[in-house]
């Protein structure tokens, strides 16, 4: 089993659309989380930190459940500028960042 | 500008042959990172570094060194380069740790032939 799993996708929606995206993860001493965000062979580039308490920036929401070790990714009202692979990472207290394979969202006009 | 960079963008190399990949930062960051991305794939940590002159292994070293003489520059080394280490690879620095967000350089696309 990998450390960290993400949807394996393709998510194809709407413009508007509402899509959510999870990742889970195997090492419970796991520290911190981020959702990071690739475009077509350039580098990843943060979207959010994850936040125990959950956190919001503009139409993205990102929580974590640390019972289940998943953290979850929410896009409300989805642009067509959205489309990219989102990239789930856990950091243990050790200093080692561990990557998910990515989900790929594409939105259609 | 502040930033990380890498060199060279592309190379298409002969087996056998050595090579290094360069990464500079100037935002005077304390970690720096080397992953590898295959096609379709998540990135994998091949070295990292907390410090100046301190190094690990990551998940997938074997083939690959790396230095780290000062805060700025972190050389990737494949020593005897072989066609599965055809991929992209990404340097990345943070500010203390991996516990912060990483920055990330262009990429550098290596094939092995």
């Amino acid at each position: 089993r990998k450390e960290v799993e993400q949807d394996p996708g393709p998510f194809n929606v709407p413009e508007g659309a509402t899509v959510a995206f999870n990742c889970t993860y195997s090492n419970s001493a796991s520290q911190s989380f981020f959702w990071y965000r690739q475009d077509c062979r350039k580098e990843p580039k943060l979207l959010m930190s994850v936040y125990s308490s959950g956190n919001e920036d503009g139409r993205f929401t990102a929580q974590l459940n640390r019972a289940s070790q998943y953290i979850s990714l929410l896009i409300r009202d989805s642009k067509l500028s959205d489309s990219a692979t989102y990239l789930c990472v856990v950091n243990t207290n050790a200093g080692k960042s561990t990557f998910g394979d990515g989900t790929t969202l594409t939105v259609k006009p | 500008i502040a930033g990380i960079t890498q060199a060279p963008t592309s190379q298409i190399l002969a087996a056998g042959r050595r090579m290094t990949l360069r990464c500079t930062q100037d935002m005077r960051h304390n970690a720096m990172y080397w992953y590898r991305q295959d096609l379709g794939l998540g990135l994998r940590l091949i070295h990292y570094s907390n410090t100046a002159g301190t190094t690990g292994k990551g998940e997938v070293p074997d083939g690959y060194s790396v230095s780290r003489a000062n805060t700025d520059d972190f050389p990737l080394t494949l020593a005897s380069a072989v066609p599965s280490q055809t991929s992209v690879y990404f340097c990345a620095s943070s500010l203390s740790g991996a516990e912060d967000t990483q920055y990330f350089g262009p990429g550098t696309r290596l094939t092995v032939l």
